[in-house]
């Protein structure tokens, strides 16, 4: 039978401009988010986080925005660079240790 | 500062054997996790460890895998016996304290045929 796998959404932006990748989390009592950047062959890596009583937090180029009352989490990437191309995670901590995965978005930086 | 290690990077093995994998957590850390990532199912966790106390297994598929953590400063993931459908990238990854950001491995890709 045919398979099936994860259908990733693609976001496609030019180099220079801004990102914004959304993610929507499941659970209201989640206390903690987290962005991770996956390149292609090599393991999740942090970004940023936020926790819940946080609506804003900026990093270098990365700004993470959190609106609790539609359960929504965005990352912005400012000044999109080719090496930013590669697929973002959002995360959410429900609770004691574990993390909950969303399932991705694939960025791709076209010149 | 090294990071996660993970050993080996590329395994491939015919089904039936019994695959083992490897990590060694930043130092300091005290919490250790096993992930498995596929096409189909994105990343699960299988199993975390604190202070190399099993915590919360739930997510090991059955009872062909096995986890353990006899040090702060090493972990297997034990695949026995492989069935093709494991093949997958199993990354570990640590963290300091029990909440917090994990810092992940390169992963090991595994190919059971």
């Amino acid at each position: 039978g045919e398979s099936v796998g994860l259908h990733l959404p693609t976001l496609s932006v030019q180099e220079g401009d801004n990102s914004i990748i959304n993610c929507a989390y499941s659970n209201s009592a989640s206390d903690y988010f987290i962005w991770y950047k996956q390149e292609s062959g090599k393991g999740p890596q942090f970004i940023i986080d936020i926790r819940s009583n946080m609506d804003k937090r900026q990093g270098q180029r990365v700004t993470v925005l959190l609106n609790k009352t539609v359960k929504h989490l965005s990352l912005q990437i400012a000044a999109t660079q080719p090496g930013d191309s590669a697929v973002y995670f959002c995360a959410e901590n429900k609770g004691g240790s574990k993390l909950t995965f969303g399932t991705g978005t694939r960025l791709q930086v076209t010149l | 500062d090294a990071g996660v290690i993970q050993s080996p990077r590329h395994e491939v093995t015919e089904m039936g054997q019994e695959v083992t994998l490897r990590c060694k957590p930043i130092s300091g850390h005290n919490s250790l996790f096993w992930y498995r990532q596929t096409m189909m199912r994105g990343l699960e966790l299988l199993i975390y460890f604190n202070n190399n106390v099993p915590i919360d297994d739930s997510g090991m598929p059955e009872d062909r895998f096995s986890a353990k953590m006899p040090n702060a400063s090493f972990s297997t993931l034990k695949i026995q016996p492989s069935e093709p459908r494991d093949s997958a990238v199993y990354f570990c990854a640590s963290r300091i304290g029990e909440t917090g950001s994990q810092y992940f491995g390169p992963g090991t890709r595994l190919l059971v045929l």
